[in-house]
């Protein structure tokens, strides 16, 4: 059963702090995403990779970064977390081409 | 860039009835693809259903379909025989041909009545 597994599904964190959120994939996909997701908004996407080390940025890059130091593994930076990075976020992969989505459980992310 | 419109924050169906999700999308490509995606609550988002937009033929998934016209840039998805597992967000997202981005819509709640 192919699988994205994103580390934590719900987190609290503060002000100024940095915030990691992992996912990793077992389906050996090129392309991995990172997208926020907020009511009235759907998905934005932040960040995506389509090989190890390399990265683009999406439509909302601002206050984030990412890392992809394995094919497997995809994550999700915070350097300095404010109370409007509160949100849910999903990480997605997918083979090449116009392939299927496949996407993680999502880790909901409260900045107090 | 693409922009997506689902006109529809909520819907609601009763069970067993038929559904039609509206979608309507903005691309200056010739060839891409759209998706129907669908997210039950505190669950993963799964593929619903997917056509791509060289074909005239419509797609169909069991008891998902869609009416897709390509002049009027409208991708809508009807859902037929209703089922309470049924009930979720329903995300529209078209692809350019080239390229790695999906754009999603703002989401269509569905909720199924017993």
């Amino acid at each position: 059963d192919v699988k994205v597994t994103q580390s934590s599904r719900y987190l609290v964190k503060r002000t100024g702090e940095k915030v990691f959120l992992e996912c990793v994939q077992d389906m050996d996909h090129e392309n991995m995403f990172w997208y926020r997701q907020d009511p009235g908004l759907g998905l934005r996407l932040i960040y995506f990779s389509y090989d190890v080390k390399m990265k683009e940025k999406g439509d909302i890059p601002e206050g984030y970064s990412v890392s992809r130091e394995k094919k497997e593994r995809f994550s999700l930076i915070l350097e300095s977390a404010s109370t409007n990075q509160t949100s849910m976020y999903l990480c997605a992969s997918r083979a090449g081409g116009a392939g299927e989505l496949f996407f993680g459980e999502g880790s909901r992310l409260t900045v107090l | 860039a693409q922009t997506v419109t689902q006109s529809q924050p909520e819907m609601s169906v009763q069970e067993a009835e038929t559904v039609t999700l509206s979608c309507t999308y903005d691309t200056s490509e010739s060839d891409y693809y759209l998706f129907w995606y669908k997210q039950p609550p505190s669950r993963q988002m799964i593929l619903v259903i997917r056509q791509e937009a060289y074909k005239q033929q419509n797609a169909t998934e069991n008891r998902f379909s869609v009416n897709f016209q390509k002049a009027a840039k409208s991708f809508s998805l009807k859902i037929s025989d209703s089922q309470l597992g049924d009930a979720a967000m329903y995300f529209c997202a078209p692809k350019g041909e080239y390229g790695n981005k999906l754009v999603f819509g703002a989401g269509t709640i569905l909720r199924v009545k017993s």
